[in-house]
């Protein structure tokens, strides 16, 4: 069964610094892949998605991801972090056949001053 | 862009009453809609996923007989929490598909019910 997993529980991240989270996946084939973003007791919004193509997706904010298949990774990516971005990112398969979409822990994200 | 709403956004009730939760999808028809649960501080678990017009179909593990489903038109879907208890309160959010095959999901913007 396909999952997906994210390392990190939560991470900190200075105002204007680099920004990469990490997004694992275990599924046979080439997913759909998602990320979204969750701010304290708001649903979800949709950051970017990679169905197929170029590998590197761009998506809102600033961010971009990366599917590797080689690593089964899918990491998104932000080259300066605003503090509007502290929120909960959940990364997201959907399986081509069940159009199940299984979700990761998520990571939540810190922004200090 | 598609949007989908819930309604209520929050609802307290008192243990052993019936919450019913709206999920609409106010531009587009949603053959497909998906019902989640989110616990404080963790990820959101698939409870069942409801097609217009047939029955939903249900994770395992999830009681159906406490978490009636319907999906009676395009654009309605509603999501019945029964005989309620505390250990019921969480967020619950609701998705929609707006066809087969279609490969993304709109989320509405969740319900927070609180059982005392």
């Amino acid at each position: 069964a396909q999952s997906v997993t994210q390392p990190d529980i939560h991470i900190t991240v200075s105002e204007g610094a680099s920004l990469e989270l990490r997004c694992n996946y275990s599924y046979g084939a080439t997913p759909y892949l998602f990320w979204y973003v969750q701010s304290p007791g708001q649903g979800l919004q949709l950051l970017l998605k990679y169905f197929s193509g170029d590998t590197l997706v761009q998506g809102i904010k600033g961010f971009e991801a990366e599917f590797k298949r080689s690593q089964s990774s899918f990491n998104l990516r932000k080259p300066s972090v605003h503090w509007s971005d502290a929120a909960e990112y959940f990364c997201a398969v959907v399986d081509t056949g069940g159009f199940k979409t299984i979700f990761g822990a998520g990571t939540r994200l810190f922004v200090k001053a | 862009g598609a949007v989908v709403s819930q309604h209520p956004s929050w609802v307290i009730c008192k243990s052993g009453t019936s919450v019913k939760i709206e999920c609409r999808s106010l531009d587009f028809q949603a053959t497909t809609m998906f019902w989640y649960r989110q616990f404080p501080k963790q990820s959101l678990m698939l409870m069942a996923t409801s097609n217009e017009g047939s029955k939903a179909t249900y994770e395992q593990g999830v009681e159906k007989d406490k978490f009636l489903i319907n999906h009676a038109s395009l654009t309605l879907s509603t999501l019945t929490v029964t005989s309620a208890h505390p250990e019921d309160s969480s967020f619950y959010i609701c998705s929609a598909r707006d066809g087969p095959g279609a490969d993304t999901q709109y989320f509405g913007p969740g319900t927070r019910l609180t059982v005392l």
